[in-house]
This record gives C-alpha cells, structure tokens and sequence, in this order.
C-alpha cells in the first residue's frame, strides 16, 4: 500500500517568515495529493490540492509543487501569520482513500 | 452549504461495551470514508464505501463493522470496546469521482473508559 513520509514533524517560524513542509510516497501510482490544516479538536480541512498533471499550484499565501520522478511534493505558506498555526498533514491516494503523512505542527510566533 | 455531519459528537463507553457512530454525508456524495486519529496522530484509514458497497479497506479490526444505507449515511459499529479504541473518528464523503476533495465531518470523539 501507499505510504507517506512527512517532514518536520514540528516548524517554528516568526511571522512573517516563509513555511516550507515536505512529503515523499511510495506508490508510484498516486494520483492526488491533498494538504489539509487541522486545528486543535477539529477537523481536517483541505487548504490546497495537487493532481498528478500539474507541477506547481498557487493559492494567495499557499502554494504546492510536485515532483513526480522524485514521488515528493512540498507545502508552501509565504508571509505567515498566527492564524496559520495548526497541524497540517500532507496525503497521497491514487483511488478514493487517502494516506496520510505524519503531520507537521507548524507554530507561528508573533 | 450542508456539510457532512456526525453523531454523537462525544461518546463515552466501558470497556467491552459496543458503540455506533454515524455519519451523514454531503447530498449528492456517494463515497463515505472512515477515519480513526488518536491523540497526536494523523488520520488512518478505516473503510470506504461507494454507492452503498464497500470499495476499500485499510486497518479496522474485526470487532468494528460498517455500512452505507439506501440513503447514503454510514454507521460504524464497534463491538468488544477496548481502551486503545479511544480517539477521534472522522468521517468524509466526496462525490463519485476518484480523486476529489474528502470533506470531512466534526468528527465524534470516544473515550472508553
């Protein structure tokens, strides 16, 4: 099955500064590649997803790029801010369940 | 805009008790997943469903069942309660194409006790 290696496991930045969150898989069949930010208690939600056609994808602060030769894909959050603070998990799927990384705890000191 | 939704938000059991947990999708997804995370843990996959059939299934033990009724909710079933059963359970539900966005529910919280 798909397994998904997620790196660091904790990231401390000022705000302000750039976050950088990676993620490598196994299954070179995966397909879609999910970000999802949870809070403390809460659910995952998507903030950004990648397919498999498509290198890089831009949303205001968020991007991701993915490098499939390599099978690792990365999160990137620019001028972060406090409310960016959470865990976030990277996923891999190439049908309908999802993989999950390990999760990274992203702190954003003001 | 309707969002999947899961009952009971909190539950407590004893040990060895059974417990149902359910999930009501977003209308018009006819894919519901299962997801189990313990505490600082991420996400595993328990079972998915596709139109009312079982389509995968990850690592969910014998003692817990699920199903996807006519209607499209899901309920999970877990029998023979243990204490390491205590965690978030998510559900999330995605229309029927592959590789669309999972929404994802409140979630229920079980502790057994």
């Amino acid at each position: 099955g798909e397994n998904v290696e997620q790196h660091p496991s904790t990231l401390s930045v000022q705000e302000g500064d750039s976050a950088v969150i990676k993620c490598t898989y196994s299954d070179s069949a995966s397909n879609y590649f999910p970000w999802y930010k949870q809070e403390l208690g809460k659910r995952p939600q998507l903030i950004i997803d990648i397919r498999s056609n498509v290198g890089e994808k831009k949303d205001q602060r968020i991007a991701v790029t993915l490098n499939k030769t390599a099978k690792h894909f990365s999160l990137h959050i620019t001028e972060t801010q406090p409310e960016d603070s959470a865990v976030y998990f990277c996923a891999a799927s190439w049908g309908r369940a999802l993989t999950f990384g390990s999760g990274t705890r992203l702190q954003v000191q003001p | 805009a309707a969002g999947v939704i899961q009952s009971p938000r909190h539950l407590i059991k004893e040990k060895r008790e059974t417990a149902t947990l359910k999930c009501y999708p977003i209308p018009r997804h006819d894919t519901v997943y299962w997801y189990q995370q313990g505490p600082g843990q991420d996400p595993q996959f328990l079972i998915s469903f596709y139109e009312k059939m079982q389509s995968d299934k990850g690592s969910i033990p014998d003692r817990f069942s699920a199903q996807q009724f006519s209607d499209y909710h899901s309920e999970l079933n877990m029998s023979s309660l243990e204490l390491g059963d205590s965690a978030l359970y998510f559900c999330a539900s995605s229309p029927g194409t592959v590789n669309t966005e999972a929404f994802f529910g409140q979630g229920t919280r079980l502790t057994v006790v």
